[in-house]
């Protein structure tokens, strides 16, 4: 059965240091990758998601996610952080079950992310 | 302006009195979902539609109903709510009728807590 771990509930970085949040995954196949964050009272959004090609994925608001196949990783990165990037994240995975594409993502259990001034 | 608009937002209830969260997108999108959020959990399936009136269990459907009459409209009922389902709800669509690698579009949420 497909799933993601993330094994850190919360993450600590100074206002201008760079960021990383970290996912691993377990598939059977190829592996379809997603990047969510959650902000206070709001739903999710997408910022990015792998699904085949340059192992290195850019997404929305400066961030980007690196596909590691031999350490099946898809850690999510930004150069610089923002207070603003303080928030929820969530790593997720499409869910096949057999030949069946259900259009489920299963979701890691999210990271906090804390930026400091 | 695309969205999925989810309500109530926010609903105390007692066990056993039966409620509905109501859930519509205007994206025009074939699939749609229903999760709920537990903390160190992550996010849940509950149900799913990949069309008007296709609907299928999720990973945690018990306790819950849904339907899809239309393709914009899909709501969520708990027939009998109980405690265990204390939780954050999420309406999601997404375009494409097996929502393959699409990328899903999620309402605000709505906090239930049953009594």
């Amino acid at each position: 059965a497909q799933s993601v771990a993330q094994p850190e509930d919360q993450v600590n970085v100074a206002e201008g240091n760079p960021l990383t949040v970290k996912c691993t995954y377990s598939v059977s196949g190829n592996p379809y990758l997603f990047w969510y964050v959650q902000y206070p009272n709001r739903g999710l959004q997408f910022l990015l998601k792998y699904i085949t090609g340059d192992n290195l994925v850019k997404g929305s608001y400066g961030f980007e996610a690196e596909f590691n196949k031999s350490q099946t990783s898809f850690h999510l990165k930004k150069p610089s952080a923002l207070v603003s990037d303080s928030a929820l994240y969530f790593c997720a995975v499409r869910d096949i079950i057999g030949s069946s594409n259900t259009g489920k993502l299963i979701f890691g259990q999210g990271t906090t992310l804390q930026v400091k001034p | 302006e695309a969205q999925v608009t989810q309500n109530p937002r926010y609903l105390i209830t007692v066990t056993g009195k039966k409620l509905t969260v109501t859930c519509s997108q205007n994206m025009n999108h074939e699939y749609m979902s229903w999760y709920r959020q537990d903390p160190g959990l992550g996010l849940r399936q509950i149900y799913y539609s990949m069309n008007v009136e296709v609907t299928d269990k999720g990973d945690v459907p018990e306790g819950y109903k849904v339907s899809r009459k239309e393709k914009r409209n899909f709501p969520l009922i708990l027939e009998s709510p109980s405690p265990n389902q204390t939780s954050l709800y999420f309406c999601a669509s997404s375009g494409g009728q097996a929502g393959w690698a699409n990328v899903l579009t999620f309402g605000a949420g709505s906090r239930l807590t049953v009594l």
